[in-house]
């Protein structure tokens, strides 16, 4: 079964508007986090923002902000203010496992292109 | 600020032939990771690294390959005999205390 689900393949947005970019997870470790990465076309993946699942309030960074709805798993990305650089390919991932001695390693969506038009 | 370097940025080799990959994390990180994708696809987890020793790897991450911080700034991973479906993008990655994973910049790696 898929742990973290990317619905939107591809996702248009004009400039200056915001975008809800969604992720849902499926886990039944009680700590965990959520992480979205962007991806220009560069390739580089580049570190947004981060939700634990024992935080009390949503995440935020700037123009990012993470709606966490804990009892519906989803972690949902939100874009502010839209610019022509936000267009790239985000990823959503999750971490389980560090209070059992696991890894952190992550487990990636498929990802959602983002097109910002002027 | 602090960034997780890699090198090279692009490697070309031959089927068959070994490859190093070479990561510098973030200096005061705990725990190292390798990650790869594939053209068009997602990011796959390879291997995690934690206090000189593999933490976990995946079902990947067979005995072609084989990580190694040979002191205490570098961490590399060696291909073993490269295999035309190697070709991807590898990503290091480090973290510390705090949960966030940083990512290099990449290494492309073309196996013909």
């Amino acid at each position: 079964a898929q742990k973290i689900t990317q619905t939107q393949p591809g996702m248009f947005v004009q400039e200056k508007e915001a975008v809800t970019l969604d992720c849902t997870y499926d886990t039944s470790d009680p700590s965990y986090g959520l992480f979205w990465y962007k991806q220009p076309s560069s390739g580089e993946m580049i570190f947004l923002i981060y939700q634990g699942s024992y935080d009390q309030q949503n995440a935020t960074e700037g123009r990012y902000s993470l709606n966490f709805q804990k009892a519906r798993k989803s972690a949902n990305l939100v874009i502010s203010a839209s610019q022509l650089g936000d267009s790239a390919m985000y990823f959503c991932a999750m971490r389980e496992g560090r209070f059992r001695g696991g890894s952190e390693k992550l487990v990636f969506g498929k990802g959602t292109k983002l097109t910002v038009n002027p | 600020e602090p960034e997780v370097t890699q090198t090279p940025s692009h490697q070309v080799t031959q089927m068959g032939q070994e490859v190093i990959l070479r990561c510098v994390p973030i200096s005061n990180h705990l725990y190292f990771y390798w990650y790869r994708q594939i053209l068009g696809q997602k990011v796959e987890f390879l291997v995690s690294f934690y206090n000189n020793e593999i933490s976990e790897k995946s079902e990947i991450f067979d005995d072609q390959f084989s990580v190694e911080r040979p002191d205490g700034s570098n961490f590399t991973l060696k291909i073993r005999s490269t295999k035309l479906e190697d070709s991807a993008m590898y990503f290091c990655a480090s973290s510390g205390i705090l949960y966030e994973q940083y990512f290099g910049p990449g290494t492309r790696l073309t196996v013909t």
